[in-house]
């Protein structure tokens, strides 16, 4: 495997299940993310880990639930969605060069979880 | 406020036309990075470009062109002589200080190349 990938591609679940999305990233790198990408708005960054510890969390509800395990594995996941959680769940990894200052390493995607929650 | 525009949501054009993608962005800093990415259909994002805001110089790879104007906070991307494959969502993103590790995305402009 090269990249980032992303388990499952697809995943459709009530809003009572529980449910985890994977990411596993083969670059090495030192940083990952959780992004949100719903139609009509712009992607919306939920969650960052550099060194496995969560630097930023962006006021997301407490029914996503992030884990680092180590610099390669992220998983979120996921209980009592509500529908509107549907959207593609982007996964991502970059290698910080500067910490504190502007963003500025490019990162590296993978190719999305499509959750639908009914 | 820091902000990324991109007004143009969608494009279509015929293969072999020339396309230009804006992207407007608003930031106080006077430190800060503008990113390209491109989403084909497969759902993953692209890393294309990354321009610093003390760069002012245009780049050009292979087809694709980039046109960096601080006096209007304009980054636009070029493609000439688009092909098919060039279907995808572009992505315009700004980082700056002010936001730590949190880009700041534009809602994209879908471009449709057609045969």
């Amino acid at each position: 495997e090269t990249g980032v990938t992303q388990t499952p591609r697809h995943l459709v679940m009530g809003m009572t299940n529980k449910k985890s999305l994977k990411c596993e990233q083969h670059l090495g790198h030192n940083a990952m993310y959780w992004y949100k990408q719903s139609a009509k708005k712009p992607l919306e960054l939920m969650f960052v880990y550099s060194l496995e510890e969560r630097v930023e969390n962006n006021s997301v509800p407490s029914r996503f639930s992030p884990e680092c395990p180590n610099s390669s594995h992220l998983f979120l996941h996921l209980h009592t969605l509500q529908p509107e959680d549907s959207a593609l769940y982007l996964c991502a990894s970059s290698q910080d060069s500067e910490i504190g200052g502007a963003p500025r390493d490019e990162q590296f995607f993978g190719p999305g979880t499509r959750l639908t929650v009914l | 406020a820091q902000k990324v525009t991109q007004a143009q949501t969608e494009i279509s054009v015929v293969e072999k036309e020339d396309v230009t993608l804006d992207c407007v962005y608003e930031t106080r800093d006077t430190t800060y990075y503008l990113f390209w990415y491109k989403q084909p259909p497969s759902g993953e994002l692209v890393f294309l470009i990354r321009r610093n805001s003390f760069d002012e110089q245009n780049e050009i790879s292979g087809r694709y062109s980039w046109n960096f104007q601080k006096s209007t906070s304009s980054f636009n991307f070029t493609i000439t002589a688009s092909q098919v494959v060039d279907s995808a969502v572009y992505f315009c993103a700004l980082g700056d200080a002010g936001n730590n590790r949190k880009l700041i995305w534009g809602l994209g402009t879908s471009l449709a190349v057609n045969p």
